[in-house]
């Protein structure tokens, strides 16, 4: 039971190239999200998904874009990556959404990315 | 966009002492969460809150919800160098795209 793995671990991008950052997850939860983490900013959500097939915008979605084929992966891409995307970038898992219930999200251990 | 306060934003203390961290709001939350973060890691929950002045502890943490449920506190009894890490809040408001993470606090615990 691996939970939530993300990869690639580090990438470095050069300014208008693109990339595929994969989560993957085994506890079979519906409910998938993409945040990153800017020193000072907290965690900010970029896209999730509900289900299979089904994606929404979060706080911060312009400049990428996910796909979720398979209940199990939810994909983020970066399709012209700039600098200021440079960033940590986090997936995590629920069985359910919200926070009331208290629900526990679980994250990866996270994708560094550098754009120059 | 709400934003969630936290203070302060570093905090290097030696095992043993007490601390508080705070997280604030003008905004107010229908439930609010802790997570810890660990170097090279991400966020683990440590408690879920929904009452306006809810008080859960676990073990050496003590966690509260604001009466007005705008803000909550993490105390932290006899720090241990394990307590090291990031500390989140996470509050949410009308819906889960309505969830906001706070600042964050680093906590250093020196032996």
């Amino acid at each position: 039971n691996a939970g939530v793995t993300q990869t690639p671990k580090f990438r470095v991008l050069k300014t208008g190239q693109s990339m595929t950052l994969l989560c993957a997850q085994d506890m079979n939860h519906e409910y998938m999200y993409w945040y990153r983490q800017d020193p000072g900013m907290g965690l900010r959500l970029i896209h999730y998904s509900v289900g299979e097939g089904t994606t929404a915008k979060g706080e911060v979605p312009d400049g990428y874009n996910v796909s979720r084929l398979k209940k199990q992966n939810f994909l983020l891409g970066l399709e012209s990556a700039a600098p200021s995307q440079t960033s940590v970038y986090f997936c995590a898992s629920s069985y359910s959404l919200g926070l009331a219930g208290g629900e526990e999200q679980y994250f990866g251990p996270g994708t560094r990315l550098t754009v120059t | 966009t709400q934003l969630l306060e936290q203070s302060p934003q570093f905090l290097s203390i030696q095992e043993g002492e007490n601390l508080t961290v705070y997280c604030n709001s003008s905004s107010v939350f229908s439930s609010l969460q802790w997570y810890r973060q660990e170097p090279g890691e991400g966020p683990v929950l440590l408690v879920t809150v929904v009452t306006g002045g809810e008080v859960k502890k676990l073990k050496r943490l003590t966690f509260q919800f604001g009466d007005a449920r705008k803000d909550s506190s993490l105390h932290i009894t006899a720090a241990q160098p394990g307590d090291t890490g990031l500390y989140l809040c996470a509050g949410e408001s009308g819906g889960y795209q309505k969830v906001t993470f706070g600042t964050g606090t680093k906590l250093q615990v020196i032996p």
